[in-house]
């Protein structure tokens, strides 16, 4: 079955500094790769996903990108801001199969 | 718009006693439902999903159940808590269509503490 690693486990920045998560997965047929955060005692929220049939995307501070060849794919903030500080998961699945996480990274950006 | 709900926020339970964890949706029809149980510190783990009432599927082997009475609603259960059923459980929810992939949303979590 599908098997997706995350790295960093934790990462710490300067506020207006960029962050990067990456995540690599085993199985080529998956094709949906979201990003979730988490702040403290909530649920995870959504904040942005990517489909196979695209490398990059982009929302405001945050992007997306994807390497179909080598199986990864990673989260990128730029211009970190104090409340970006939360544990960040990301996930992988394929058409009619779960969603398969990481164990997540605690982002911590102190200003 | 759609909302979850979970309820209740926290619980704390003996070993051993029954557990009924509850979780709604408002604004979707026939949603496809997950229930996930996230422990300290590790990545979310997908317990049960339904694609429509009554219809249920365990992704592991556990002493927990879930069933379906309602479209909207999806009820996480067990009839004799472990000290290892400890953890955040969350409800999820997305669009329906078996063999599809869509965004999946998630409610604000239960914190359950058997002690």
């Amino acid at each position: 079955g599908e098997n997706v690693e995350q790295h960093p486990s934790t990462l710490s920045v300067q506020e207006g500094d960029s962050a990067v998560i990456k995540c690599t997965y085993s199985d080529s047929a998956s094709n949906y790769f979201p990003w979730y955060k988490q702040e403290l005692g909530k649920g995870p929220q959504l904040i942005i996903d990517i489909r196979s049939n695209v490398g990059e995307k982009k929302d405001q501070r945050i992007a997306v990108t994807l390497n179909k060849t080598a199986k990864h794919f990673s989260l990128h903030i730029t211009e970190t801001q104090p409340e970006d500080s939360a544990v960040y998961f990301c996930a992988a699945s394929k058409r009619g199969t779960a969603l398969i996480f990481g164990k997540g990274t605690t982002l911590s950006v102190s200003s | 718009s759609q909302t979850i709900h979970q309820w209740p926020a926290t619980l704390v339970q003996p070993v051993g006693s029954p557990l009924s964890l509850e979780c709604t949706v408002e604004g979707t029809s026939n949603p496809n439902l997950y229930w996930y149980r996230q422990a300290a510190g590790r990545g979310l783990q997908l317990l049960f999903y339904s694609v429509g009432i009554g219809q249920i599927s365990s992704e592991v082997p556990q002493n927990l159940s879930a069933s379906r009475p309602q479209d909207r609603q999806f009820i996480l259960s067990s009839k004799k808590l472990l000290l290892s059923d400890s953890g955040f459980y969350l409800c999820a929810w997305s669009r329906p269509g078996q063999g599809k992939i869509y965004e999946q949303y998630f409610g604000p979590g239960t914190r359950l503490t058997v002690t």
